[in-house]
């Protein structure tokens, strides 16, 4: 089936360390994306990657990093730097103006 | 800048109730409009959309109509089910049809629905 997988979808991590969450994509889309969401916040932009070794920042990047090698690939690092790192984190994919997401990964810092 | 209010939630209803999330945004120029829908321990789905003024989006019993003279996108539904109890969250896409490199979704701060049986 295509569609987008994000790994873990639970995630420990003591303060500190960093942690790098996994987003795929099997759809052969060029643009990739990651949303962090926090209870009664909506979703928020963290970066985004309109095409291989190519990202941009989003609203709310600092403390996080990411890299775009592959076009199936879009991992996101969650830095030591990011002060409140507790989230749910989506990624997506788009085509055509519609973003496919990921089930999500739950973060949480001990 | 570019930004979604929706109704605050949480929202409670039986089944078989009428729905109604209200949904008005603030942007300059003509933006499309979308609603998404998030199950429990999910990610965000593409329930329905509307690209220019007047045109309403349908999905799943679920409508909205993008309306400019009062910049809202509210989205409804006649008789809502156990399992459309979810979060909703309203969204404006400013920017081309596909977006381009300059392609951006604001999501308003979702609500949560609860429907009982």
């Amino acid at each position: 089936d295509g569609g987008i997988t994000q790994s873990p979808k639970y995630l420990f991590r003591k303060e500190g360390q960093n942690v790098t969450l996994s987003c795929e994509q099997n759809l052969n889309h060029d643009a990739m994306y990651w949303y962090r969401q926090d209870p009664g916040q909506g979703l928020r932009l963290i970066y985004y990657s309109q095409i291989v070794n190519d990202f941009q920042k989003g609203d709310i990047a600092e403390g996080y990093s990411v890299s775009r090698e592959k076009k199936e690939s879009f991992p996101l690092t969650v830095t030591s730097a990011q002060k409140n790192p507790t989230a749910f984190y989506l990624c997506a994919s788009r085509l055509n103006g519609e973003l496919f997401f990921g089930e999500g990964s739950r973060l949480t810092v001990l | 800048g570019d930004s979604v209010t929706q109704m605050e939630g949480p929202v409670t209803l039986s089944e078989e109730a009428f729905l109604t999330i209200n949904c008005t945004y603030t942007a300059t120029g003509y933006p499309s409009l979308f609603w998404y829908v998030q199950y429990p321990g999910e990610g965000l789905q593409l329930l329905l959309k509307a690209t220019k003024a007047d045109d309403k989006g349908s999905n799943k019993g679920f409508e909205a109509t993008y309306r400019k003279e009062t910049t809202s996108f509210h989205l409804e539904k006649g008789s809502v089910q156990v399992s459309d109890s979810a979060v909703y969250f309203c969204a404006l896409r400013m920017g081309g049809r596909s977006g381009g490199s300059n392609y951006k979704l604001t999501f308003g701060k979702g609500t949560l629905l609860t429907v009982n049986p």
